[in-house]
C-alpha cells in the first residue's frame, strides 16, 4: 500500500539553526500538508499546498516556515531560525484532492535545544 | 471557526468488549467531513474512519462504527471487541469541504484495553 515518507524520523537541531524536514508524498496525490504536535498536545494545521502554491497556512505558519516542492516527488519544511518552542513532531500528509482522505506520515521529530 | 471536543482524555476497556469514545464538534457549516484517528505509541496517525456529513448512514469499518449525530453535532467512536492493539491516543477531527486539508483535532482521548 503506497504511504508517505519523512526523513529524517527524528532531528536535534541547536536554537537559530535552520531546519529541513522532508516528505515524500504518495505519488498520484495532488494536495500536500503539513501539520505538528507538540508532545502532550492536540495535532494542529500548518499549511496547505496546491499546485506549487499554498493554498491555506494557519497562524502558526509564519515568516520561519516555508515550504517548497523542489522536484516532482519530495515535499519540504523549512524552518528558518528555530526556536525552542519549535520542538514538536511535524507530520506531513497528502491527498489526491481536496476531498479525499488525507494519509499521513510517520513523522518527523524535531527537537530544539 | 471549528471546534472540536473531546470530552474523555481517558478510557480503558476489557479485552473482547465494547468500547465508545465521544467526541463533539461546532460549526456552522453544511459541508464537512469527520474522522477518527488512531495515534499508537509510535506516534503515527492512523486513519481510523471517515463519515461524509451529507451521508445519514453511519459509517463503520471491521470492528469500528460511528454514530454521526448531525443535529447534535456528535461523532462518537465505537470498538467492539476491543484487541489490546487498539491500545493508542484517539482524535477525532473535523474538515470543512472547502477548506482543502485544513483539519481541525481534538485533544485526544487516550484508549487502553486490558487483557
Amino acid at each position: 500500500e503506497p504511504e508517505v515518507t519523512q526523513t529524517p524520523s527524528h532531528q536535534v537541531t541547536q536554537m537559530g539553526q535552520e531546519v529541513i524536514l522532508r516528505c515524500v508524498p504518495i505519488s498520484n496525490h495532488l494536495y500536500f500538508y503539513w501539520y505538528r504536535q507538540i508532545l502532550g498536545q492536540k495535532v494542529e494545521f500548518l499549511v496547505s499546498f496546491y499546485n506549487n502554491e499554498i493554498s491555506e497556512k494557519s497562524e502558526i505558519f509564519d515568516d520561519q516556515f516555508s515550504v517548497e516542492r523542489p522536484d516532482g516527488s519530495n515535499f519540504t519544511l523549512k524552518i528558518r531560525s528555530t526556536k525552542l518552542e519549535d520542538s514538536a513532531m511535524y507530520f506531513c500528509a497528502s491527498s489526491r484532492d481536496r476531498v479525499s482522505t488525507i494519509y499521513f506520515g510517520e513523522g518527523s521529530w524535531l527537537t530544539v535545544v | 471557526a471549528q471546534t472540536v471536543t473531546q470530552s474523555q482524555p481517558e478510557m480503558s476497556v476489557q479485552e473482547a468488549e465494547t468500547v465508545t469514545l465521544s467526541c463533539t464538534y461546532d460549526t456552522s457549516e453544511n459541508n464537512y467531513y469527520l474522522f477518527w484517528y488512531k495515534q499508537p505509541p509510535s506516534r503515527q496517525m492512523i486513519l481510523v474512519i471517515r463519515q461524509e456529513a451529507y451521508k445519514q448512514q453511519n459509517a463503520t469499518e471491521n470492528r469500528f462504527s460511528v454514530n454521526f449525530q448531525k443535529a447534535a453535532k456528535s461523532f462518537s467512536l465505537k470498538i467492539s471487541d476491543s484487541q489490546l492493539g487498539d491500545t493508542a491516543m484517539y482524535f477525532c477531527a473535523f474538515m470543512i469541504t472547502s477548506n482543502a486539508g485544513k483539519s481541525t483535532f481534538g485533544d485526544g482521548t487516550t484508549l487502553t484495553v486490558k487483557p
